[in-house]
């Protein structure tokens, strides 16, 4: 079984509507982040949390937030989706003494 | 099919044959870096990692080198299978939390 688990796997949406991919983790870590991979790119850092209610923005968390109610799941939302955030999102989760670990990855595709 | 990677440097190699794959860091106060490989249609999976205090690193078939004069990194798979086939990406940890900072990456194509 999956130890970092994404859902939706993939989604198509429109311009303006509000989107919420959920990732959760079975590896009882209190790190958790998500991603954004663009093509031809690395994966660039949107927001982290560090423990529940614990929120920190990324390099670009411009146009997202994030909710992390319980240790195992975090969440991302686009308020209002552009074409620009059409890319591949990744959740990881991480304790302070281990590396992170990936999830399978969203491919969203805004209209 | 899987978009990224569409324009990545590509290491192409004979199935059998030792494989390596550069990277240069940007911050010398990084302590701490990881390889990774992205399958298609996957996340990145853990490969190997290094701590600063170390310039050799090596795992099953994997060895990982640190170059901290130069801050480069590299990552060479022995006897280099089709399964190795993916994108390879390293990166750093530049400060406390786990934070990473990655390069862009290197597709792997293994030839039969």
């Amino acid at each position: 079984d999956a130890d970092v688990t994404q859902t939706p796997r993939n989604r198509i949406t429109k311009t303006g509507k509000r989107i919420m991919l959920e990732c959760s983790q079975t590896k009882g870590h209190d790190r958790m982040y998500w991603y954004r991979q663009d093509p031809g790119l690395g994966l660039r850092l949107i927001y982290y949390s560090f423990d529940v209610k614990d929120i920190n923005k990324g390099e670009i968390s411009d146009g997202y937030s994030v909710s992390r109610q319980a240790q195992a799941k975090f969440s991302l939302s686009l308020e209002s989706a552009i074409p620009n955030q059409t890319a591949l999102y990744f959740c990881a989760s991480a304790s302070s003494t281990d590396t992170q670990y990936f999830g399978p990855g969203t491919r969203l595709t805004v209209l | 099919g899987e978009s990224v990677g569409l324009h990545l440097p590509t290491l192409s190699v004979q199935e059998g044959d030792n494989s390596i794959i550069n990277c240069a860091y940007s911050n010398s106060a990084s302590d701490y870096f990881i390889w990774y490989k992205q399958e298609s249609g996957k996340g990145p999976q853990f490969i190997i990692d290094i701590r600063s205090n170390m310039d050799k690193r090596q795992g099953q078939r994997v060895t990982v080198l640190l170059n901290k004069t130069v801050k480069h990194l590299s990552l060479q798979i022995a006897a280099t299978q089709p399964g190795d086939s993916a994108v390879y990406f390293c990166a750093e940890n530049p400060n406390a939390g786990n934070m990473l900072t990655f390069g862009g990456g290197t597709r792997l194509m293994v030839k039969p």
